[in-house]
């Protein structure tokens, strides 16, 4: 059974960093890619970063770009996002996701397993 | 970049009612174009990829159609348990841009 697990939300003054962590089980991670997506609360879904299984392929929102850094350690089977100079509009529960397709090349926005979520407060 | 608009935004319906959503692409996108269910608390569920592909333990009650720019999805007869907020999304490019979102309501 396909098993996310995210970590590493809290509260942090604008301007600060956090590091999510998630942690991957039930399949061999290294051959999916990976993909965070946030929802801003009572709001909609958006795709932040993503990552080929390979990590040859990334992906980064023109909302994130430059501030966040996406990266997984595939003998870990953990998918990492570095957020650094957090705003309050990074607020949001941050969900990790896969596609069930085995390639680890590639990278498509498609999910069909996720997370439960970490939230990420960003506020003074 | 690809713009998906849903409408409507909010739908009240009645239980065994047909109910359909519509989303539409600022561009082509290949039809891969997937639609997601959402209820409050919980994370998103895929229900539909490729314009029209149940996921399995999909009920068949759930149909998605259309191609080009504008797409549908339909429920057949809406259960109790379909009260929920519905995404659009195209996986074309690797924005994989959803929609606003359609919250649908017990009327």
């Amino acid at each position: 059974e396909v098993q996310l697990l995210e970590s590493g939300g809290g509260l942090v003054q604008p301007g600060g960093s956090l590091r999510l962590s998630c942690a991957a089980s039930g399949f061999t991670f290294s051959n999916y890619a990976m993909t965070w997506v946030r929802q801003a609360p009572g709001k909609g879904l958006e795709c932040v970063s993503g990552i080929s299984g390979s990590s040859g392929v990334t992906y980064y929102a023109d909302s994130v770009k430059g501030r966040f850094t996406i990266s997984r350690d595939n003998s870990k089977n953990t998918l990492y996002l570095q957020m650094n100079s957090l705003r309050a509009e990074d607020t949001a529960i941050y969900y990790c996701a896969k596609r069930d397709y085995s390639n680890p090349s590639t990278y498509a926005p498609l999910f069909e397993s996720w997370g439960q979520g970490t939230l990420v407060t960003v506020s003074s | 970049d690809i713009q998906m608009t849903q409408s409507p935004s909010t739908l009240s319906a009645s239980v065994g009612d047909r109910v359909t959503i519509t989303c539409r692409a600022s561009q082509s996108i290949n039809n891969w174009l997937a639609w997601y269910q959402q209820k409050p608390g919980e994370v998103p569920r895929l229900l539909i990829h490729k314009v029209s592909i149940l996921q399995g333990g999909v009920p068949s009650r759930f149909s998605g159609s259309g191609s080009g720019t504008e797409f549908t999805l339909t429920i057949s007869s809406l259960q109790p348990d379909d009260f929920a907020t519905y995404y659009c999304q195209q996986y074309n490019v690797y924005s994989g841009t959803f929609g606003q979102g359609t919250k649908v309501e017990i009327k």
